[in-house]
């Protein structure tokens, strides 16, 4: 079965430092990776994917991710954090089994950046 | 890429039904996707829809309460018949543009069953 963990609630970094989410997943056959950002009482928005090809994706607002097939992972990088990116992240990932197009979703990481 | 939902907050009485609808505003969408959200928590895929042909739901979505229409290329309805206060939650629909991978997301709908 498909899944993915983010191992963090939540992570607090300073305004300027560089921040990481996590994300590890579970799939069979190749993943397709995903990264949103939610804020309160808001749908989610798209920062970015990976598919294929070269493994650091970058994306909206600064943000990149780089995938590690052999760790399975997928985790969210800035490397300057600013106040405004405090937010609630999802991860998720689809094998397209089917070509359903589904999304399984992590469990979220709220990001609190700090002045 | 943009979805919208309307309304964007509803309070109704229990035992009646709230519609819900999805529009994609710049983009035909082949595929809908409907969500249910609780408080601080992941995304619940409720059910797939496709343009023209029957939704498909997740385990344990009950079909008969939460009707889903995708009538055209964007517009998917989602229906709460007899609601109920357990019914209460953020319900979010995404949509698929033709091939593409992502999805992208409405604003949410925030329903409160009395």
């Amino acid at each position: 079965a498909q899944s993915v963990a983010q191992p963090e609630d939540q992570v607090n970094v300073a305004e300027g430092n560089p921040l990481t989410v996590k994300c590890t997943y579970s799939v069979s056959g190749n993943p397709y990776l995903f990264w949103y950002v939610q804020y309160p009482n808001r749908g989610l928005q798209f920062l970015l994917k990976y598919i294929t090809g070269d493994n650091l994706v970058k994306g909206s607002y600064g943000f990149e991710a780089e995938f590690n097939k052999s760790q399975t992972s997928f985790h969210l990088k800035k490397p300057s954090a600013l106040v405004s990116d405090s937010a609630l992240y999802f991860c998720a990932v689809s094998s397209y089994s089917g070509n359903t197009g589904k999304l399984i979703f992590g469990q979220g990481t709220t990001l609190q950046v700090k002045p | 890429a943009v979805v919208s939902q309307h309304p964007s907050w509803v309070i109704c009485k229990s035992g009646t039904s709230v519609k819900i609808e999805c529009r994609s505003l710049d983009f035909q969408a082949t595929t809908m996707f409907w969500y249910r959200q609780f408080p601080k928590q992941s995304l619940m895929l409720m059910a797939t829809s496709n343009e023209g042909s029957k939704a498909t739901y997740e385990q344990g979505v009950e079909k008969d309460k939460f009707l889903i229409n995708h009538a055209s290329l964007t517009l998917s309805t989602l229906t709460v018949t007899s609601a109920h206060p357990e019914d209460s939650s953020f319900y979010i629909c995404s949509a698929r543009r033709g091939a593409q991978y992502e999805q992208y997301f409405g604003p949410g709908t925030r329903l409160t069953v009395t």
